[in-house]
């Protein structure tokens, strides 16, 4: 059974740091793409970010994000990171790891997100 | 950037159909997919790729893409349908992108 758990979400201030880890289970974590959504409080779903299976070696980020976040992973941890710098307010937000599907015969026109963690709480104020 | 519109809200009576649309600029060239997210529960895929079911995801939930509006249909609609349901796209430029949400409401 697959099984994404984050954690180190909490209080920050702003301009400051804080890194959010998924600890993954259930599935071969080490050639799966990964992926951070975000959901302000009473907000719709933001893509933040994703990282490419294996070496890891492509990454994307929302505009919005871009220069301040970085995502990674420990293949022999099966963990996700994301770490998040000169945070905003406009960044509070349950932060989710979503583990990505990409179609053999689409690339990332076909992909999707398969499963879900239950998120962690990231709340930027002074 | 690339926008997927949604209804804010749609209301279904016990054992009726409901239809959620999800329009975008073409969006019938795009794959879409659809996740449903319950209070306190994991955001849960139902369909990918315009019209396919994961396993466990009941025949209850089909979806189509056309023109510029998907649309997810949730037939014999239940209590536990009650949810927020996002429609998603992959765009060249803005990457991964969700619709504004539809909460799904079981009279």
């Amino acid at each position: 059974e697959v099984h994404l758990v984050e954690s180190g979400g909490g209080l920050v201030q702003p301009g400051g740091s804080l890194s959010l880890s998924c600890a993954a289970s259930g599935f071969n974590f080490w050639t799966s793409a990964m992926n951070w959504v975000r959901q302000a409080p009473g907000k719709g779903l933001e893509w933040v970010s994703h990282i490419s299976g294996n070496s890891g070696i492509t990454t994307f980020y929302a505009d919005s994000v871009k220069g301040r976040f970085t995502i990674s992973r420990d293949n022999s941890e099966n963990i996700l990171f994301l770490h998040m710098n000169s945070l905003r307010a406009d960044d509070t937000a349950v932060y989710y790891c979503a583990k990505e599907e990409i179609s053999e015969t689409e690339g990332y026109s076909g992909s999707f997100y398969d499963y879900w963690g239950q998120g962690t709480l990231v709340t930027v104020s002074s | 950037s690339y926008e997927l519109t949604q209804a804010l809200s749609v209301s279904v009576a016990l054992g009726q159909t409901a239809r959620i649309t999800c329009g975008g600029n073409d969006i019938g060239n795009k794959n879409v997919q659809w996740y449903q997210q319950k209070p306190g529960q994991a955001l849960v895929l139902v369909i990918y790729r315009d019209d396919n079911r994961p396993s466990g995801i009941p025949e209850r939930f089909s979806g189509s893409n056309s023109g510029n509006t998907a649309t997810l249909t949730i037939t014999r609609a239940q209590a536990g349908d009650e949810a927020d349901y996002y429609c998603q796209i992959w765009d060249n430029t803005a990457r991964y992108v969700f619709g504004t949400g539809t909460k799904v409401t079981v009279l």
